[in-house]
Order: structure tokens, then sequence, then C-alpha cells
């Protein structure tokens, strides 16, 4: 049982350029969602999808695309990368919605756009 | 916004004394969570207390909620050096489809 895995770890973009941050969950979780973190901003919520093939828009979306095919994985697509969006990123799933749930984070993808 | 505000921003304390860390927030909810984040990792959960409860215990934490004032504290007792951490209060409201809401962490430092 791994948890959430996120890849990569860290990567490095030049401006304009696309990627996907890959998030997978083994516990046959509903909800999945992804995070950004920065310095004295504490966490804040991009998208999040209650199921498989709905997804929904957080505080922060704007830069960001996400699918949910299955219900294992997550992906966070950045479809032209900018210098503000320089962050740490966590995926997280629970079993469900309910904000009652325990929370699962993955360990984390730093993510430099230069 | 309902996201919760962590007190202190930062504590530093000596192994052994307890370390009290709050949080408030601003809407009506229905639990609140208590998460740690070791420097470069994920957040992990610790405890959760649900609206109709005042107080909760697991090992050496405790966690008290006045929905009155809507704050909560959390109490490490004890503290050791492997207590450094970030700590933060999320918030949740089951009303809707309002997803949980993370404060901006309060950063524990316990020197041996």
């Amino acid at each position: 049982n791994a948890g959430v895995t996120q890849t990569p770890k860290f990567q490095v973009l030049k401006t304009g350029q696309s990627m996907t941050l890959q998030c997978a969950q083994d516990m046959n979780h509903e909800y999945m969602s992804w995070y950004r973190q920065d310095p004295g901003m504490g966490l804040r919520l991009i998208h999040y999808s209650v199921g498989a093939g709905i997804t929904d828009q957080g505080e922060v979306p704007n830069g960001y695309n996400v699918s949910r095919s299955t219900t294992e994985d997550f992906p966070l697509r950045l479809l032209s990368a900018a210098p503000s969006q320089t962050s740490v990123y966590f995926c997280a799933s629970s079993i469900t919605r309910q904000t009652g749930n325990t929370i699962y984070f993955g360990e984390g993808s730093w993510l430099t756009v230069v | 916004s309902q996201q919760g505000e962590e007190d202190p921003q930062a504590l530093s304390i000596q192994e052994g004394e307890n370390a009290t860390m709050n949080c408030s927030y601003k809407t009506s909810i229905n639990n609140l969570q208590w998460y740690r984040q070791n420097s470069g990792r994920g957040l992990v959960h610790l405890i959760l207390i649900r609206s109709n409860e005042r107080e909760k215990h697991s090992g050496r934490l405790r966690v008290t909620l006045d929905t009155s004032k809507k704050s909560s504290s959390l109490l490490i007792t004890a503290s050791r050096a492997a207590d450094t951490a970030s700590y933060f209060c999320a918030t949740g409201w089951d009303s809707g489809n309002t997803p949980l809401v993370f404060g901006k962490g309060t950063r524990l430092s316990v020197i041996a």
C-alpha cells in the first residue's frame, strides 16, 4: 500500500513550457485534490475531484488543468508555465469528499519556472 | 472564507516544554483537523475534532474546540526535538460543496 504517489519530485521548466504532474493513489479513494504551497500562503486548493469523470475548480485554478479518467489517477497539467507557478505541489486523497475524513498527502513536487 | 488562521506563526521552545498553537476561523464549521508537516514532506493527519466535541486527546496531543469563540488549540506536551515541524489546522463545512480549507500554519522548533 503506497498511499499517494507523486512524480516528479523536482522539475525545472522554462516559461511557456507545458508539463504534467502525476498523482496516483492505491486506496480506492473517491476524492482527490491538488494544492500548491507557497511561503506565507499556506496550502491553496487548485482543483479537486469527487470521483472518476468529475472535476471542479478550487481557489486558484487558473493556468492548470486536471482530468480524472480513473479512480486511481489525477494528473495536473500546466499548459504554459509561468514564473508565478513556481511552488511546491501536493496531491491528496480521501475516501470521500466529506470534510470529516482524513486527507492523505503525497510527498510533494517542487516546481521551478525560470 | 472559512480559512483557519494559526497563531503564532512561529514558536521556539526547549525540549520537554509544552507547545500550544491556536487556530481561529470565521464561519461555522462541522469539524476541524490538525495536520503536521515535516520539512520537505507532505502533511500528515494528527487529529480531528467535531463541532459537538470540546476536547480530544491522542498520545501527547490535546486539542480543544470552542465554537462560541471560533477557535481551536493544539497542545503538545513534553515536546521532543522530533516534534519540530509546521502544524496546520483545517476547517470543514459539509453543506454544499466546500472542500477542507487549510490555514497558513505554525512553525514549531523544539530545541534539544
